[in-house]
């Protein structure tokens, strides 16, 4: 049981560059969120979603994009990348919020 | 501001000593959580607790729900070294029960 899966695990872009985060899940959870993780700042979230095809704003969704066609994907999408998106990403999921969540072992972005 | 504010945010304790770990906000939750985070991983789940006045145990770890479920606390019973970690609280507030969020965390070190 693999649990979430996140890849890259490392990442540098340039400025200006976009990519896609992949993460995928295989508890069959309706919940998935994506936060990012910066120094002193805990987790702030990015987007989340309650099941395939409903997805919604997070507290910094501005310049991420997601999308969730099925159950076990939930893919974050930066458009063009910029300094300020320099973290550590997080994908994690839920059967149902009040359960806890499921976390990946993250990404670490660098943008230069 | 977060919605949830942790303190301390820094803690450094002898191995043996005992310690409380506070998690505060003016909004209501319908559930808190306790997360423990170690470097390079993603957080892991400790406990849940949803109803006001709520008490639970965890060998040395007790957590408890504030009456009003505002606030939350964790208390540790002689610390040890592998308790050394980040431990996050984060929770569903009353007015929307899709977005989960976090608080900023609470980095202890526990010296032997």
């Amino acid at each position: 049981n693999a649990g979430v899966t996140q890849t890259p695990k490392f990442q540098v872009l340039k400025t200006g560059q976009s990519m896609t985060l992949q993460c995928a899940q295989d508890m069959n959870h309706e919940y998935m969120s994506w936060y990012r993780q910066d120094p002193g700042m805990g987790l702030r979230l990015i987007h989340y979603s309650v099941g395939a095809g409903i997805t919604d704003q997070g507290e910094v969704p501005n310049g991420y994009n997601v999308s969730r066609s099925t159950t076990e994907d939930f893919p974050l999408r930066l458009l063009s990348a910029a300094p300020s998106q320099t973290s550590v990403y997080f994908c994690a999921s839920s059967p149902d919020n009040n359960y806890g969540y499921t976390f990946g072992s993250g990404t670490r972005l660098t943008v230069v | 501001t977060q919605l949830l504010e942790q303190s301390p945010q820094f803690l450094s304790i002898q191995e043996g000593e005992n310690l409380t770990v506070y998690c505060n906000s003016s909004s209501v939750f319908s559930s808190l959580q306790w997360y423990r985070q170690e470097p390079g991983e993603g957080p892991v789940l400790l406990v849940t607790v949803v109803t006001g006045g709520e008490v639970k145990k965890l060998k040395r770890l007790t957590f408890q729900f504030g009456d009003a479920r505002k606030d939350s606390s964790l208390h540790i019973t002689a610390a040890q070294p592998g308790d050394t970690g980040l431990y996050l609280c984060a929770g569903l507030p009353d007015y929307n029960f899709n977005k989960f969020y976090f608080g900023s965390g609470t980095k202890l070190n526990v010296k032997p």
